[in-house]
Protein backbone atom coordinates (compact mmCIF):
# COMPACT_ATOMS: atom_id res chain seq x y z
CA UNK A 1 0.00 0.00 0.00
CA UNK A 2 0.86 3.62 0.19
CA UNK A 3 3.38 5.04 2.04
CA UNK A 4 4.33 8.21 3.26
CA UNK A 5 7.24 9.20 5.10
CA UNK A 6 9.02 12.16 7.40
CA UNK A 7 11.59 12.89 9.24
CA UNK A 8 10.38 13.06 13.10
CA UNK A 9 12.02 15.99 14.28
CA UNK A 10 13.63 19.73 13.39
CA UNK A 11 14.71 22.64 15.47
CA UNK A 12 15.23 25.91 14.03
CA UNK A 13 16.53 29.50 15.72
CA UNK A 14 13.18 31.55 15.23
CA UNK A 15 13.97 33.39 12.11
CA UNK A 16 15.42 30.81 9.94
CA UNK A 17 14.25 28.82 7.58
CA UNK A 18 13.28 25.59 8.39
CA UNK A 19 12.31 22.66 5.65
CA UNK A 20 10.46 19.95 6.22
CA UNK A 21 10.54 16.95 4.16
CA UNK A 22 8.38 14.25 3.19
CA UNK A 23 8.58 11.08 0.91
CA UNK A 24 5.53 9.32 -0.89
CA UNK A 25 5.18 6.07 -2.82
CA UNK A 26 1.81 6.27 -5.00
CA UNK A 27 3.07 7.74 -8.16
CA UNK A 28 -1.07 8.47 -8.85
CA UNK A 29 -1.71 11.31 -6.51
CA UNK A 30 -3.93 14.44 -7.57
CA UNK A 31 -3.02 16.51 -4.48
CA UNK A 32 -0.63 16.64 -1.95
CA UNK A 33 -1.53 18.38 1.59
CA UNK A 34 0.03 20.04 4.51
CA UNK A 35 -0.83 20.02 7.62
CA UNK A 36 -0.46 21.85 10.90
CA UNK A 37 -1.48 20.06 14.40
CA UNK A 38 -0.91 22.27 17.79
CA UNK A 39 -0.95 20.59 21.07
CA UNK A 40 -4.31 18.97 21.65
CA UNK A 41 -5.78 20.67 18.58
CA UNK A 42 -7.26 19.23 15.12
CA UNK A 43 -5.11 19.82 11.53
CA UNK A 44 -5.40 23.18 9.87
CA UNK A 45 -5.12 22.80 6.19
CA UNK A 46 -1.75 24.44 5.42
CA UNK A 47 -1.21 24.37 1.85
CA UNK A 48 -1.68 22.07 -0.84
CA UNK A 49 -0.22 21.47 -4.55
CA UNK A 50 -1.85 19.98 -7.57
CA UNK A 51 0.39 17.08 -8.82
CA UNK A 52 1.79 18.59 -12.13
CA UNK A 53 3.21 21.69 -10.60
CA UNK A 54 6.43 21.58 -9.42
CA UNK A 55 6.06 24.29 -6.82
CA UNK A 56 3.21 26.77 -4.97
CA UNK A 57 4.19 29.48 -2.78
CA UNK A 58 2.22 31.04 0.05
CA UNK A 59 2.90 34.08 1.79
CA UNK A 60 5.66 32.31 4.17
CA UNK A 61 5.00 28.92 2.60
CA UNK A 62 6.66 27.39 -0.30
CA UNK A 63 6.22 23.95 -1.11
CA UNK A 64 8.24 21.94 -3.82
CA UNK A 65 7.38 19.03 -5.29
CA UNK A 66 9.62 16.54 -7.16
CA UNK A 67 7.57 13.93 -8.90
CA UNK A 68 10.21 12.05 -10.67
CA UNK A 69 11.72 11.32 -6.64
CA UNK A 70 8.34 11.27 -5.02
CA UNK A 71 9.65 14.05 -2.63
CA UNK A 72 7.66 16.71 -1.02
CA UNK A 73 8.51 19.68 0.92
CA UNK A 74 7.60 22.45 2.91
CA UNK A 75 9.52 25.80 3.30
CA UNK A 76 8.61 27.90 6.35
CA UNK A 77 10.24 31.19 6.18
CA UNK A 78 11.14 33.83 8.95
CA UNK A 79 10.31 30.74 11.08
CA UNK A 80 8.74 32.13 14.49
CA UNK A 81 7.79 30.33 18.19
CA UNK A 82 4.14 30.14 16.66
CA UNK A 83 4.85 27.87 14.01
CA UNK A 84 6.56 25.49 16.64
CA UNK A 85 3.69 22.28 15.90
CA UNK A 86 3.62 18.80 14.64
CA UNK A 87 3.89 19.17 10.48
CA UNK A 88 2.07 16.43 8.55
CA UNK A 89 2.17 15.78 4.82
CA UNK A 90 -0.42 14.07 3.16
CA UNK A 91 -1.90 12.64 -0.28
CA UNK A 92 -4.77 11.32 -1.48
CA UNK A 93 -5.27 8.25 -3.57
CA UNK A 94 -7.81 5.42 -4.67
CA UNK A 95 -11.32 6.33 -2.58
CA UNK A 96 -10.62 9.97 -1.36
CA UNK A 97 -8.86 8.66 2.02
CA UNK A 98 -5.71 11.26 3.00
CA UNK A 99 -2.56 8.20 3.75
CA UNK A 100 -0.32 10.55 5.86
CA UNK A 101 2.84 10.49 6.73
CA UNK A 102 4.06 10.24 10.93
CA UNK A 103 4.63 13.70 11.03
CA UNK A 104 7.49 15.88 11.46
CA UNK A 105 7.67 18.02 15.16
CA UNK A 106 9.11 21.55 14.61
CA UNK A 107 11.02 23.00 17.63
CA UNK A 108 11.87 26.86 17.22
CA UNK A 109 14.18 28.08 20.17
CA UNK A 110 13.70 31.71 20.61
CA UNK B 1 -18.27 30.73 7.82
CA UNK B 2 -18.20 27.79 10.75
CA UNK B 3 -15.45 24.71 10.51
CA UNK B 4 -16.15 21.48 11.08
CA UNK B 5 -17.36 20.46 14.47
CA UNK B 6 -17.03 17.38 16.80
CA UNK B 7 -18.36 16.75 20.10
CA UNK B 8 -17.84 15.84 22.72
CA UNK B 9 -14.42 16.82 23.09
CA UNK B 10 -13.53 14.42 25.59
CA UNK B 11 -15.32 11.16 26.14
CA UNK B 12 -14.03 8.48 29.02
CA UNK B 13 -15.39 5.14 28.79
CA UNK B 14 -14.56 1.65 29.93
CA UNK B 15 -13.70 -1.65 28.27
CA UNK B 16 -16.77 -3.30 26.60
CA UNK B 17 -19.16 0.05 26.35
CA UNK B 18 -20.26 1.90 23.26
CA UNK B 19 -19.29 5.19 22.31
CA UNK B 20 -20.61 7.57 20.07
CA UNK B 21 -18.51 10.58 18.39
CA UNK B 22 -20.78 13.20 16.52
CA UNK B 23 -19.16 15.65 13.37
CA UNK B 24 -21.13 18.35 11.60
CA UNK B 25 -19.47 19.20 8.55
CA UNK B 26 -18.55 22.88 7.33
CA UNK B 27 -21.83 23.94 5.51
CA UNK B 28 -22.11 23.20 1.63
CA UNK B 29 -19.64 20.14 2.47
CA UNK B 30 -21.62 16.51 1.71
CA UNK B 31 -18.93 14.27 2.22
CA UNK B 32 -17.15 13.21 5.49
CA UNK B 33 -14.44 11.30 6.47
CA UNK B 34 -12.91 9.94 9.85
CA UNK B 35 -9.45 9.25 11.32
CA UNK B 36 -8.11 7.58 14.31
CA UNK B 37 -4.77 9.00 15.93
CA UNK B 38 -3.43 7.15 18.40
CA UNK B 39 -0.27 7.33 19.85
CA UNK B 40 2.00 5.82 18.54
CA UNK B 41 0.46 4.63 14.99
CA UNK B 42 -0.01 8.48 13.39
CA UNK B 43 -3.44 9.13 11.59
CA UNK B 44 -4.98 6.22 10.02
CA UNK B 45 -8.07 6.54 7.84
CA UNK B 46 -11.31 5.10 9.63
CA UNK B 47 -14.69 5.80 7.36
CA UNK B 48 -15.64 7.58 4.43
CA UNK B 49 -19.61 9.40 4.03
CA UNK B 50 -20.72 10.44 1.03
CA UNK B 51 -24.48 11.59 0.11
CA UNK B 52 -25.62 9.12 3.00
CA UNK B 53 -23.33 6.11 2.04
CA UNK B 54 -20.58 4.60 3.30
CA UNK B 55 -17.74 4.57 0.45
CA UNK B 56 -14.76 3.30 1.68
CA UNK B 57 -13.46 2.19 4.93
CA UNK B 58 -10.18 1.31 6.45
CA UNK B 59 -8.59 -1.18 7.92
CA UNK B 60 -10.37 -1.25 11.02
CA UNK B 61 -12.30 -3.83 12.55
CA UNK B 62 -16.30 -4.20 12.24
CA UNK B 63 -17.17 -2.98 16.02
CA UNK B 64 -16.32 0.42 14.01
CA UNK B 65 -19.17 1.83 12.15
CA UNK B 66 -20.75 5.04 11.31
CA UNK B 67 -23.77 6.55 9.58
CA UNK B 68 -24.39 10.10 7.39
CA UNK B 69 -27.65 12.19 8.00
CA UNK B 70 -29.99 14.04 5.72
CA UNK B 71 -28.30 17.08 6.75
CA UNK B 72 -24.63 15.18 6.22
CA UNK B 73 -23.97 15.71 9.76
CA UNK B 74 -22.19 11.89 10.85
CA UNK B 75 -21.95 9.78 13.56
CA UNK B 76 -18.95 7.34 14.76
CA UNK B 77 -20.15 4.36 16.72
CA UNK B 78 -17.29 2.26 18.25
CA UNK B 79 -18.91 -0.96 19.88
CA UNK B 80 -17.41 -3.37 22.48
CA UNK B 81 -14.52 -0.52 23.31
CA UNK B 82 -10.79 -2.07 23.79
CA UNK B 83 -8.27 -0.22 25.44
CA UNK B 84 -6.55 0.40 22.30
CA UNK B 85 -9.27 2.03 21.07
CA UNK B 86 -8.11 5.22 23.04
CA UNK B 87 -7.45 7.88 20.42
CA UNK B 88 -7.69 11.30 19.12
CA UNK B 89 -11.10 10.74 16.52
CA UNK B 90 -10.64 13.76 13.73
CA UNK B 91 -13.56 14.33 11.46
CA UNK B 92 -12.93 16.36 7.94
CA UNK B 93 -15.19 17.41 4.98
CA UNK B 94 -15.16 18.27 1.47
CA UNK B 95 -17.54 19.69 -1.02
CA UNK B 96 -17.30 16.16 -3.17
CA UNK B 97 -16.10 18.41 -5.99
CA UNK B 98 -12.45 18.67 -4.02
CA UNK B 99 -10.86 16.70 -2.62
CA UNK B 100 -9.18 18.93 0.22
CA UNK B 101 -10.44 17.95 3.38
CA UNK B 102 -10.69 20.37 5.99
CA UNK B 103 -10.81 18.79 9.72
CA UNK B 104 -12.48 19.16 12.76
CA UNK B 105 -11.17 19.67 16.73
CA UNK B 106 -11.35 16.02 17.57
CA UNK B 107 -12.99 13.97 19.90
CA UNK B 108 -10.36 12.35 22.45
CA UNK B 109 -12.02 9.14 23.27
CA UNK B 110 -10.03 7.82 26.41
CA UNK B 111 -10.85 3.77 27.34
CA UNK B 112 -10.16 2.78 31.12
Amino acid sequence: GEDVEQSLFLSVREGDSSVINCTYTDSSSTYLYWYKQEPGAGLQLLTYIFSNMDMKQDQRLTVLLNKKDKHLSLRIADTQTGDSAIYFCADNNAGNMLTFGGGTRLMVKP
Amino acid sequence: EAGVTQSPTHLIKTRGQQATLRCSPISGHTSVYWYQQALGLGLQFLLWYDEGEERNRGNFPPRFSGRQFPNYSSELNVNALELEDSALYLCASTTGSTDTQYFGPGTRLTVL
